[in-house]
C-alpha cells in the first residue's frame, strides 16, 4: 500500500522550455507532498512542500517562479520546471507522508536539459 | 531548520565485517529517524527506522541506535555482504525529512 506513482521517469528537453512532473498517490490521499532534487553523488535536498488546496512552501534558495508546484487534489501533485536550463538537469523525486511515521517515495524523474 | 550531518562519506569494509554510519541532528523536535539505501537512479528504500521514544532497534543484521540527549543516531550493519554495497542516507523528521549527505559503502569480497 501507500504507492506514489511518478511520471515521467526520464525526460529530455531543450533549454528554455518547460517540463511537468506528476506524482499521483494511488491508494491513499496525500495531503502533503514533498519535492526533492538530487544532483549526482549528492543527497536529496528538499525543494518545497505542497499541501492540497494551498500554496506550496519553498525552501530557502529555491525559486518559486521557476519551480511551480500545484497540489490541486489529494491524489495529484505536479512540479513544473519553467524555462529550464542545463543547470536544472537533476533527479527530481516526490514523497508523501504515510501515517504518523513514515514516508513513501515516487520513482523519480531524471531531467536532462540540452 | 533541521541540519543532519552524516559520517563517513565513504566506507570500505571486508565482507563479513561490520559497518557503522553515524549521524547527528540539530532540531530536538525531530522524532523519527529513518535510514535509506539508494541505488543509482532509484528511489530511496527504507531499511530501518527508529522513533524518538526508542533507544535501539534491530532487524536481522541491521540495527539503529538513538541518543536523544546527544542528538545522534547510528546505523550498524553486521556480517556485511557484497549486496550491502550501496549509498546509505540517514534522515531526521521534524514534519519534513532532512537527509544526511550520504555514505557510500563498499563491501570487499
Amino acid at each position: 500500500g501507500a504507492v506514489v506513482s511518478q511520471h515521467p521517469s526520464w525526460v529530455i528537453c531543450k533549454s528554455g522550455t518547460s517540463v511537468k512532473i506528476e506524482c499521483r498517490s494511488l491508494d491513499f490521499q496525500a495531503t502533503t507532498m514533498f519535492w526533492y532534487r538530487q544532483f549526482p553523488k549528492q543527497s536529496l535536498m528538499l525543494m518545497a512542500t505542497s499541501n492540497e488546496g494551498s500554496k506550496a512552501t519553498y525552501e530557502q534558495g529555491v525559486e518559486k517562479d521557476k519551480f511551480l508546484i500545484n497540489h490541486a487534489s489529494l491524489t495529484l501533485s505536479t512540479l513544473t520546471v519553467t524555462s529550464a536550463h542545463p543547470e536544472d538537469s537533476s533527479f527530481y523525486i516526490c514523497s508523501a507522508r504515510v501515517g504518523t511515521y513514515g514516508y513513501t517515495f515516487g520513482s523519480g524523474t531524471r531531467l536532462t536539459v540540452v | 531548520g533541521e541540519n543532519v550531518e552524516q559520517h563517513p562519506s565513504t566506507l570500505s569494509v571486508q565482507e563479513g565485517d561490520s559497518a557503522v554510519i553515524k549521524c547527528t541532528y540539530s532540531d530536538s523536535a525531530s522524532n523519527y529517524f529513518p535510514w535509506y539505501k539508494q541505488e543509482l537512479g532509484k528511489r530511496p528504500q527504507l531499511i530501518i527506522d527508529i522513533r524518538s521514544n526508542v533507544g535501539e532497534k534491530k532487524d536481522q543484521r541491521i540495527a539503529v541506535t538513538l541518543n536523544k540527549t546527544a542528538k545522534h543516531f547510528s546505523l550498524h550493519i553486521t556480517e556485511t555482504q557484497p549486496e550491502d554495497s550501496a549509498v546509505y542516507f540517514c534522515a531526521a523528521d521534524d514534519y519534513k525529512l532532512s537527509f544526511g549527505a550520504g555514505t557510500t559503502v563498499t563491501v570487499r569480497a
